[in-house]
């Protein structure tokens, strides 16, 4: 079983949408969770990041974590067609900063 | 991207071959990471480096070989290359802020095909 699970899409929505995309992980000993954005043909890009649960919001973008359902998300709102990239989550447990683990990514495509 | 060069963009070599792939950084960082990324298995690390004398493997170590020249420079050799080492390579940095976080700065990465 994979650390971290996200759902690879592709995942296509009008502009305008709110999107919605999620990562489930195994390990309860991850702390500190992330969002990188990674446009095509570039590196990964943080997006957010956070410790806790609860939310965490970045002008569209909101962070959601639930731990106790080892969850988390990531909402756009009023989606662009900028923001058509693909959106990694990762996490680390807070103690051991050596060692990220990433979900494999979810292609969003915004349409105008 | 600016700030984590990676050399070169794009290589195609022939099993066997040896290649190194060159990783440099302006932000000052002490920790820098390989990483390679393949469709649907996501971003997995190779190796990593806390500080020029500290190299530690990643998960997929098999295979590769690095070496830390100096704070800003990390380089990721392929001794004798295979075709399932095709796949996009990513150089990272990242810098343990006093607060704790640990965030992780890419590079563009580097397309190496192996033939």
């Amino acid at each position: 079983q994979k650390e971290v699970e996200q759902d690879p899409g592709p995942l296509s929505v009008p502009e305008g949408a709110i999107v919605s995309l999620n990562c489930t992980y195994s390990n309860s000993a991850f702390q500190y969770f992330m969002w990188y954005r990674q446009y095509s043909r570039k590196g990964p890009e943080l997006l957010m990041y956070t410790y806790s649960s609860g939310n965490k919001e970045d002008g569209r973008f909101t962070a959601q974590v639930d731990k106790s359902s080892k969850y988390i998300s990531l909402f756009i709102r009023d989606s662009q067609p900028s923001d058509s990239a693909t959106y990694l989550c990762a996490m680390s447990v807070w103690y051991n900063f050596n060692k990220f683990y990433f979900g494999s990514g979810t292609k969003l495509n915004v349409k105008p | 991207d600016a700030d984590v060069t990676q050399t070169p963009r794009n290589r195609i070599t022939k099993t066997g071959k040896r290649i190194m792939l060159e990783c440099s950084q302006t932000k000052g960082h002490d920790r820098m990471y390989w990483y390679r990324q393949d469709p649907g298995l996501g971003l997995r690390l190779i190796y990593y480096s806390f500080d020029v004398k500290d190299i530690n493997k990643g998960e997929i170590s098999d295979g590769y070989s690095v070496s830390r020249q100096a704070q800003a420079k990390f380089s990721l050799s392929l001794e004798s290359a295979i075709p399932n080492q095709t796949a996009l390579y990513f150089c990272a940095t990242s810098d343990l802020k006093s607060g704790g976080e640990d965030t992780q700065y890419f590079g563009p990465g580097t397309r190496l095909t192996v033939l």
